[in-house]
């Protein structure tokens, strides 16, 4: 069975310092893969995904990065954090495609940047 | 462009009394509609999809092209539907392969 996995599930960072967020995805070969942002009040906001290894798009200018180095891997990254990165971060990968795909999103990670 | 609405941040309401969680979405092609639920402590997960006109845990939506909605009703609210409840959109008329969600209704169900 296909399986996802997200770390760390917390992360205190300052302001200025980098930041890497990993997912990975077990069971399938080749998936779509999301990264969104769930800021309290304004839902799920979409930023990167990628139909393949390399083949990253961003939806929002901001300052965070994404990148696909492998298959199942999808890594959400920052050079230097600012305040307004803080919020609820949330891989997922597609299953299906249309009317009938389903998202399995991982266990997300809650940024803090102080 | 797409998008949704969900006008209601909480709905309280007690056991037993009907929910209806709106949802309005915007988008000139032909939408696909989902509805995803998070319980506590628990992951973001799909609850029902237009296209299957399914019932899932007594909860239905039906897709209302004229006035742009997906409404999710459910006529006896159980306690156990107290979660964070997000209509998401998917414009198939696009190449955008991704879901654009709302900002979620918190249902909260009283005893």
């Amino acid at each position: 069975s296909q399986t996802i996995h997200q770390w760390p599930a917390t992360l205190v960072q300052p302001v200025g310092s980098p930041l890497s967020l990993e997912c990975t995805v077990e069971g399938t070969s080749n998936p779509n893969l999301y990264w969104y942002r769930q800021a309290a009040g304004r839902g799920l906001q979409l930023l990167f995904y990628s139909v393949g290894i390399g083949q990253i798009s961003s939806e929002v200018p901001q300052n965070l990065s994404a990148s696909r180095p492998q298959d199942r891997q999808f890594i959400l990254s920052s050079k230097k954090l600012l305040l307004s990165d803080s919020g609820f971060y949330l891989c997922a990968w597609r299953k299906g495609q249309g009317g009938n795909e389903k998202l399995f999103f991982g266990s997300g990670t809650q940024l803090s940047v102080l | 462009a797409q998008r949704v609405t969900q006008p209601e941040k909480l709905l309280s309401v007690f056991k037993g009394a009907p929910v209806e969680l709106k949802c309005n979405y915007s988008y000139s092609g032909s939408p696909e509609l989902f509805w995803y639920v998070q319980y506590s402590r628990q992951r973001l997960q799909l609850l029902l999809r237009h296209i299957s006109r399914e019932s899932i845990k007594g909860f239905t939506a039906d897709l209302n092209k004229g006035e742009t909605s997906f409404h999710l009703k459910k006529p006896f609210a159980q306690e156990e539907d107290s979660a964070m409840y997000y209509c998401a959109l998917k414009g198939m008329d696009t190449g955008r392969r991704a879901l654009t969600f709302g900002s979620g209704t918190r249902l909260q169900v009283q005893p």
